[in-house]
């Protein structure tokens, strides 16, 4: 069966400091891979989406970047932390292809400080 | 444009009572899915139903099911017999013609005892 991991759990971080999340998933190959933010009492907003090996889409600009290394592994990087990055961030994967259904690994809470 | 809209931010059920969420949502596509997913107070995603547009039948699991109206498009979901667990936020999400999902704002239920 597949899994998905996301570390670390939670993150608080000063203001103006470097961020990487990373999230792997077992059990699967070339799978799509995305990345959420999720504000305080929201919705979803999706960040980025991968369909391949150092093929990244970005949905929304912003100081964030994200990178896949490797088959199985997102991440998700800023340079200098925003307040408004505050929030919790979910990583999902599918099976590669447009409309399937996306799984979400248990997700990590980021306070900026 | 691509909506989702849950009307409904906050809900309450006595268990073992039957209890619907509402969703609409627009969309130009012909070929999309639907989706209900719960987030608990752990904050993960899970998915719960699902429903292709192509079919006309309305999905079932266990005891949760849709009402899915194509024509009004509307995909409602309906919890039976619930109970203390289904305590959550759950989301209605719409995927159509791309890789990204468009996910409503949620909607609160709260089961009590």
């Amino acid at each position: 069966s597949q899994t998905i991991h996301q570390w670390p759990a939670t993150l608080v971080q000063p203001v103006g400091s470097p961020l990487s999340l990373e999230c792997t998933v077992e059990g699967t190959s070339n799978p799509n891979l995305y990345w959420y933010r999720q504000a305080a009492g929201r919705g979803l907003q999706l960040l980025f989406y991968s369909v391949g090996i150092g093929q990244i889409s970005s949905e929304v600009p912003q100081n964030l970047s994200a990178s896949r290394p490797q088959d199985r592994q997102f991440i998700l990087s800023s340079k200098k932390l925003l307040l408004s990055d505050s929030g919790f961030y979910l990583c999902a994967w599918s099976v590669l292809g447009g409309l399937e259904t996306q799984y979400f690994g248990p997700g990590t809470r980021l306070l900026v400080l | 444009a691509q909506t989702v809209t849950q009307s409904q931010p906050e809900m309450s059920v006595q268990e073992a009572e039957t209890v619907t969420l509402s969703c609409t949502y627009d969309t130009s596509e012909n070929n999309y899915y639907l989706f209900w997913y719960k987030q608990p107070p752990s904050r993960q995603m899970i998915l719960v139903i699902r429903q292709e547009a192509y079919k006309q039948q309305n999905a079932t699991e266990n005891r949760f099911s849709v009402n899915f109206q194509k024509a009004a498009k509307s995909f409602s979901l309906k919890i039976s017999d619930s109970q203390l667990g289904d305590t959550a936020m759950y989301f209605c999400a719409l995927a159509s013609g791309t890789y990204k999902y468009i996910f409503g704002t949620g909607t609160r239920l709260k089961v009590l005892a």
